[in-house]
């Protein structure tokens, strides 16, 4: 059974970076693509960006351009976003969320990042 | 003007069927467009439910039922997630989704559906 396990919360300061973890088990994670999104409090989703993990050649939603990088690490599985220059509006429930044709099929529990001025 | 807009609420009572609509901004041609449904219940991360382009190209979430189905409106340019036979527990959030391009989506802002 595909599942992934998303690292704890995180509070932060502003200005500060994050880096959350999504750890893939129970499918080939070389063969999907996985997407980042986020849900502030008592708000919608937003994209924030997608990555392939076997190239990890990744795209990046326009407002956080500059701010985020993802990555994958294949022989652990695991997939990483960095958020940087952290504003209080950063702070929101993030989740990784595997994307078979197209379909977000797999999500992680999320991780609540509060960014405190 | 938002890419998707969704109703903020909806009610229903139990047995009966709701129609969640999905309103595509006017430049977009929901014809065009897989729309893909989500479910959203308090403390938990969305889950897939549908994504439906045509009677021929659609797809269901593993373990949904098929009282969830979706299509399309043409004539109000919107995608539909029709619920039959409503439960209790399928009061939750509901989002659509597209894909803009070829690797960036977009939200609707969510319908609550309460069931009376």
């Amino acid at each position: 059974q595909a599942q992934l396990e998303q690292s704890g919360p995180e509070v932060k300061k502003a200005g500060a970076s994050v880096r959350v973890s999504c750890k893939a088990s129970g499918y080939t994670f070389p063969r999907s693509s996985l997407s980042w999104l986020r849900q502030a409090p008592g708000q919608g989703l937003e994209w924030v960006g997608w990555i392939s993990a076997v190239s990890g050649i990744a795209h990046y939603g326009q407002k956080f351009l500059g701010r985020v990088t993802m990555t994958t690490d294949i022989p652990t599985n695991t997939a990483f976003m960095e958020l940087r220059s952290l504003k209080p509006d950063d702070t929101a429930v993030y989740y990784c969320a595997r994307e078979v044709d197209k379909d977000y099929d797999v999500w992680g529990q999320g991780t609540l990042v509060t960014v405190h001025s | 003007q938002a890419v998707l807009t969704q109703p903020s609420s909806l009610s229903a009572s139990p047995g009966t069927s709701a129609s969640l609509t999905c309103t595509l901004r006017s430049d977009i041609d929901v014809g065009s467009y897989k729309i893909y449904w989500f479910q959203q219940k308090p403390g938990s991360p969305p889950q897939f439910l549908l994504s439906y382009r045509s009677d021929s190209d659609k797809g269901q979430g593993s373990g949904v039922p098929s009282r969830f189905s979706g299509s399309k409106d043409v004539s109000a340019n919107a995608g539909l997630l029709l619920i039959s036979g409503i439960h209790a527990e399928d009061e939750a959030d509901y989002y659509c989704m597209i894909w803009h391009n070829s690797v960036s989506t977009v939200f609707g802002g969510g319908t609550k559906l309460t069931v009376l």
